[in-house]
């Protein structure tokens, strides 16, 4: 079946090491996304790609950093610089206009 | 740029009772219209959309929503609520010329017996 992965659901980090979380997708989705999700905050946008070797600042892209180099993969790091890392964060990609976004299953990232 | 409010963030309501969660957006285009669920430590789920033709959209659960374009709604109902439906509930919205989706703020519903 056709979906998008995300990889670890957990991840426990140290303060002041870079982590990387995976996303995988085989829909053959032209964009992807990366959101980060706190406790009544909603949906805040990290960054975006829409096509392969490109990729876009969202709203609160400082401290984060992305690569898209193959259609499939859209993986973040999550860098030192970033003040507050700990949250929710969850992948998403999306195909033609009408079609929405189909989300992974999120990585609950805890830094201590 | 288009933007989407939900109104209230949180929906106490008791089990068999109805439900409704208030949504509205803003866009100067022709916009489709999205409402997500998401349960505790997962991600979202899409719930229904409303591309085109007829404004009264159907889940496959019970959840319907009607766009109103007069008003730029697109508000969720549910005429009896299980225990299940306790989750949040996210509004979306993208123009017809673009990729991405613009999300409201999320309403919590707790669904009480």
């Amino acid at each position: 079946d056709g979906g998008i992965t995300q990889s670890p659901k957990y991840l426990f980090r140290k303060e002041g090491q870079n982590v990387t979380l995976s996303c995988e997708q085989n829909l053959n989705h032209d964009a992807m996304y990366w959101y980060r999700q706190d406790p009544g905050q909603g949906l805040r946008l990290i960054y975006y790609s829409q096509i392969v070797n490109d990729f876009q600042k969202g709203d609160i892209a400082e401290g984060y950093s992305v690569s898209r180099e193959k259609k499939e993969s859209f993986p973040l790091t999550v860098t030192s610089a970033q003040k507050n890392p700990t949250a929710f964060y969850l992948c998403a990609s999306g195909g033609q206009a009408n079609y929405g976004y189909t989300f992974g299953s999120g990585t609950r990232l805890t830094v201590v | 740029a288009q933007s989407v409010t939900q109104l209230d963030s949180q929906v106490p309501v008791f089990e068999e009772a109805p439900v409704e969660l208030r949504c509205n957006y803003s866009s100067s285009v022709s916009v489709y219209l999205f409402w997500y669920v998401q349960y505790p430590n997962q991600g979202l789920q899409l719930l229904l959309k409303y591309l085109s033709g007829s404004t009264l959209v159907e889940s496959i659960n019970g959840f319907e929503a009607e766009f109103n374009k007069s008003q730029t709604s697109f508000h969720l109902r549910k005429p009896s609520v299980h225990i299940s439906d306790t989750a949040e509930y996210f509004c979306a919205v993208r123009t017809v010329n673009d990729y991405k989706l613009s999300f409201g703020a999320g309403t919590t519903v707790t669904v009480r017996a």
